[in-house]
């Protein structure tokens, strides 16, 4: 069965300080991965996704992630948090055989003005 | 606009009854999923449904029991044996082809007292 880590349950930030949050997974086959943001009040949505090819995918707001397939990893990097950044974010790696997603514990970014 | 609407947003009911939670979409989607979100846990699969007339079971699908007879609705019933069931209940779906990304409704929260 496919799981996921993510390291960091609750990280608070002052404006302008570097993000990096971690997320590993188990799962030996093929898969893909996403990263998914939920600000406050609002839906979940998709915030970046690693599919094939280059493993530093870009997404919106400024945020990237690296795929290190060896390390069963996908971190998720901003170089420059906004207070607008707080919200809880969620890892997920989906089984391209079962077509269903795995979703991390969630990591909850507070970001200081 | 296409999106996924869940309905009621807010919902009470009293320990054993059963309760439908309503998800309905029109990105013309074929696969569709109920989550359940609970503080520090994440998002857990319930059920979901990759073609109308079928779907499989998820991680913690005990005392919960659903429906596709549309493409665009996939209801969720919480029966009276699910013995936890106050949480956040999100629906998704989306495209069945390689680990397409996931479009959330805004939520229903259950509270049974």
């Amino acid at each position: 069965a496919q799981s996921v880590s993510q390291h960091n349950h609750h990280v608070i930030l002052s404006e302008a300080a570097s993000l990096e949050l971690g997320c590993n997974y188990s799962y030996g086959g093929t898969v893909n991965l996403f990263w998914y943001v939920q600000y406050p009040g609002q839906h979940l949505q998709l915030l970046l996704k690693y599919f094939s090819g280059d493993p530093l995918v870009k997404g919106i707001k400024g945020f990237e992630a690296e795929f290190i397939k060896s390390k069963f990893s996908f971190n998720l990097r901003k170089p420059s948090v906004q207070w607008s950044d707080t919200a809880e974010y969620f890892c997920a790696v989906t089984n391209t055989n079962a077509g269903k997603s795995t979703f991390g514990d969630g990591t909850t970014l507070t970001v200081k003005p | 606009d296409g999106g996924i609407t869940q309905s009621p947003k807010y919902l009470f009911r009293k320990e054993g009854q059963n309760v439908t939670l309503s998800c309905e979409q029109n990105l013309n989607h074929d696969a569709m999923y109920w989550y359940r979100q609970d503080p520090g846990q994440g998002l857990r699969l319930i059920y979901y449904s990759q073609i109308v007339n079928d779907f499989q079971k998820g991680d913690i699908a005990e005392g919960y029991s659903v429906s596709r007879e549309k493409k665009e609705s996939f209801p969720l019933t919480v029966t009276s044996a699910q013995k936890n069931p106050t949480a956040f209940y999100l629906c998704a779906s989306s495209m069945v082809q390689g680990g397409s990304p996931l479009h959330f409704g805004n939520g229903t929260r259950l509270t049974v007292t």
